[in-house]
C-alpha cells in the first residue's frame, strides 16, 4: 500500500499568510494526488486533483504542485473561511489511501 | 446540481451486518465509478470501496475484504454496501462518493453525501 505522510500535522497561521502543506508518498504516485478541505461536522470538499488541476469552483489561492513524491499545497493568502482540516490523497493504485491531515488553525 | 444521499446507518452489535445505501440525483449515474469512505469519529478517511460505472469490476480496501460487498443497481440510482460480520473498528461515518471522471478507474472523489453513522457495539 502506498503511505501518504503529510507535514505538519497542524499549523496556527493569520488570515493573509501564505500557507504550505507538504504530502510525501512512499513510492511515486506520477501526478496522481489530489487535495481536500474539510470542516467540522461536513464532508470533505475536493479542491485540487492530478496534482494541480483545480477542482471547478475553488478559489485560486490554492494551488497544487509537485510530482512522484513529494506534493505541495498552498494557500496564497489565507482567508477566514479557509480554517480547517486538509487531506492528500493518492489515485495511482488501490487501496487508495489518504494523508493523516492537516489542520489549519488561527493565530 | 449533483446529490448523493446516504441512509441505513445504526447501532449494531458486533458480529451483525448492516446496509447502507446511497441515492444519487443531478448526474448521468450509469456512468460514473462510485465509492464508499469511511471516517473514525475524530480521526482521518479511510477509503473502503470502489464499483465501476458498469458494476463489473469492485475493489476494496484490506479491512473490509470478505466481509463488505458494494453493489450498484442503475436502474435506480443507487449504490448500496453490505457489511457484515461488523466489528468494533468499523465504527465510523460512512461517505458516498463520485468519482471525477466518467468510466475511468479508481479515482478522485468530486462528490460527496452527507455521510451515516454506523456504530457497532454490544
Amino acid at each position: 500500500d502506498i503511505q501518504l505522510t503529510q507535514s505538519p500535522s497542524s499549523l496556527s497561521a493569520s488570515v493573509g499568510d501564505r500557507v504550505t502543506i507538504s504530502c510525501r508518498a512512499s513510492q511515486s504516485v506520477s501526478r496522481y494526488l489530489s487535495w481536500y478541505q474539510q470542516k467540522p461536522g461536513k464532508a470533505p470538499k475536493l479542491l485540487i486533483y492530478d496534482a494541480s488541476t483545480l477542482q471547478s469552483g475553488v478559489p485560486s489561492r490554492f494551488t497544487g504542485s509537485g510530482s512522484a513524491t513529494d506534493f505541495t499545497l498552498t494557500i496564497s493568502s489565507l482567508q477566514p473561511e479557509d480554517f480547517a482540516t486538509y487531506y492528500c490523497q493518492q489515485s495511482y493504485s488501490t487501496p487508495l489511501t489518504f494523508g493523516g491531515g492537516t489542520r489549519v488553525e488561527i493565530k | 446540481q449533483v446529490q448523493l444521499v446516504e441512509s441505513g446507518g445504526g447501532v449494531v452489535q458486533p458480529g451483525g451486518s448492516l446496509r447502507v445505501s446511497c441515492a444519487a440525483s443531478g448526474f448521468i449515474f450509469s456512468s460514473y465509478g462510485m465509492h464508499w469512505v469511511r471516517q473514525t469519529p475524530g480521526k482521518g478517511l479511510e477509503w473502503v470501496a470502489f464499483i465501476r460505472y458498469d458494476g463489473s469490476n469492485k475493489y476494496y480496501a484490506d479491512s473490509v475484504k470478505g466481509r463488505f460487498t458494494v453493489s450498484r443497481d442503475n436502474s435506480r440510482n443507487t449504490m448500496f454496501l453490505q457489511m457484515s460480520s461488523l466489528r468494533a473498528e468499523d465504527t465510523a461515518v460512512y461517505y458516498c462518493t463520485k468519482d471525477v471522471a466518467p468510466a475511468a478507474p479508481p479515482g478522485d472523489f468530486d462528490h460527496w453525501g452527507q455521510g451515516t453513522l454506523v456504530s457497532v457495539s454490544s
